[in-house]
């Protein structure tokens, strides 16, 4: 059981927007731990698209974006391509356990 | 731009330690700018954050594994180490390799490498 909550999975449409949330607690996310986004493929290194809840690395496009509210965050995909069909993954700081913890992940399809 | 590589044996006998070692290159182990991290991910699970060593040698593990993990560097290599004792079917995952600096993400990952606890 992931301490982060994500949905398992999310489908959209290429062109269309996707939402992926991260539900936390008062120990996490509503402790006010940055909440960070990774991207899984098989056989390839993650690649961390989202950093300190809204920041993205150069290089990874503008179709995402990073939010972060309460003891929740999103990461949202515009414009979907087949390029992004993947796992993502949301990553926090927990002040009760003391160390970093993920969500279970979101496989993104890409109808 | 740092890359990372981790190698050792795919398949552990049940009791056994694990070993595995990752590879840096891009970049010097002895650099105070990262940490140097253990993440696994189990077979259609989530990702769980093991522990990290940073150059000073301090080590700092995740609770629930630190009884059995051991995390270390060898800067004549540009290379840290990771050993958990006494693995069972529940150790069976992915492990990867990961950076991480003070603003807690982790910016830079290796490929990973699957590792399988059976007999």
């Amino acid at each position: 059981q992931s301490v982060l909550t994500q949905p398992p999975s999310v489908s959209g449409a290429p062109g269309q927007r996707v939402v992926i949330s991260c539900t936390g607690s008062s120990s996490n996310i509503g402790a006010g731990s940055d909440v960070h986004w990774y991207q899984l493929l098989p056989g390839t290194a993650p690649k961390v698209l989202i950093h300190g809840n809204n920041n993205r690395p150069s290089g990874v496009p503008d179709r995402f974006s990073g939010t972060k509210s309460g003891t929740s965050a999103s990461l949202a995909i515009t414009g979907l391509q087949a390029e992004d069909e993947a796992d993502y993954y949301c990553q926090s700081y927990d002040t009760s356990l003391s160390h970093w913890v993920f969500g279970g992940g979101t496989k993104v399809t890409v109808l | 731009q740092v890359q990372l590589q981790e190698s050792g044996p795919g398949l552990v006998k049940p009791s056994q330690t694990l070993s595995l070692t990752c590879t840096v290159s891009g970049g010097s182990i002895s650099s105070n700018t990262y940490y140097w991290n253990w993440i696994r991910q189990h077979p259609g699970k989530g990702l769980e954050w093991i522990g990290y060593i940073y150059y000073s040698g301090s080590t700092y593990y995740n609770p629930s594994l630190k009884s059995r993990v051991t995390i270390s560097v060898d800067m004549s290599k540009n290379q840290f180490s990771l050993k958990v004792s006494s693995v069972t079917a529940a150790d069976t995952a992915v492990y990867y390799c990961a950076t991480s600096t003070a603003l807690d993400y982790f910016d830079y990952w290796g490929q990973g490498t699957l590792v399988t606890v059976s007999s």
